[in-house]
């Protein structure tokens, strides 16, 4: 079976342009989440999605940063404008709906992001 | 807010031995995750552990939680190179997220 698939799976920007990640979630499963890992703050839960409602975006760092779920297969992650503070790696997580009653959450690769 | 820390940040052990790491909550924990990391890879699910007191195995390597659910151990048992990589530890709070500790670096030298 297909994981939690993103892409790009690296990417270098310069500051100020608008950046795009993509995650697709393993079918069937209802929660979609975001995470940001960096070496100072670790692995922080951006937002989550349950049925492709956001639920909880309270980690979402600023206005610049917005997410979207237009349908249960797809969600992006969009940075405008970046900064070279967005540096980082970007996770898509997802698990059956329900999320943590006993699921376990399945991680993508990430988004290797470097903002110059 | 919930706090997950882990110890010890980093670890250094000879191939063959036996290790353990550690994740304490200052809170209840309604679910606890262990992940393990490769540099530039994603996060692969290890175990999770929900009663107090369980202990779940694979392999060599064995993961409990306290009967106060706020402490986790992860053991690894004759430790091999491809142990190596970043443990995390996840806690499950009331609502449907995940958030995680800082990680321990685990490098086994042959």
């Amino acid at each position: 079976d297909a994981g939690v698939i993103q892409s790009p799976r690296h990417e270098v920007t310069e500051m100020g342009q608008e950046v795009t990640l993509r995650c697709k979630p393993i079918s069937g499963h209802n929660s979609l989440f975001w995470y940001r890992q960096t070496m100072m703050r670790g692995l922080e839960l951006l937002i989550y999605f349950n049925n492709n409602v956001p639920i909880d975006d309270s980690g979402m760092p600023e206005d610049r940063f917005s997410a979207k779920m237009p349908n249960a297969s797809f969600s992006t992650l969009k940075i405008q404008p970046s900064e070279p503070r967005d540096s980082a790696v970007y996770f898509c997580a997802s698990s059956p709906l329900g999320g943590l009653g006993g699921n376990t959450i399945y991680f993508g690769e990430g988004s290797w992001l470097t903002v110059v | 807010s919930q706090e997950l820390e882990q110890s010890p940040q980093s670890l250094i052990v000879q191939e063959g031995k036996n290790l353990t790491i550690n994740c304490t909550s200052s809170k209840t924990l309604y679910g606890l995750y262990w992940y393990k990391q490769k540099y530039g890879e994603g996060l692969i699910f290890l175990m999770m552990l929900q009663k107090g007191g369980e202990e779940k195995s694979h392999e060599k390597i064995t993961a409990k939680l306290d009967e106060k659910k706020q402490q986790s151990s992860l053991h690894i048992t004759a430790s091999q190179p491809s142990h190596a990589g970043i443990y995390l530890c996840g806690a499950a709070t009331g609502a449907n997220n995940l958030f995680f500790g800082t990680g321990t670096r685990l490098t086994v030298i042959p």
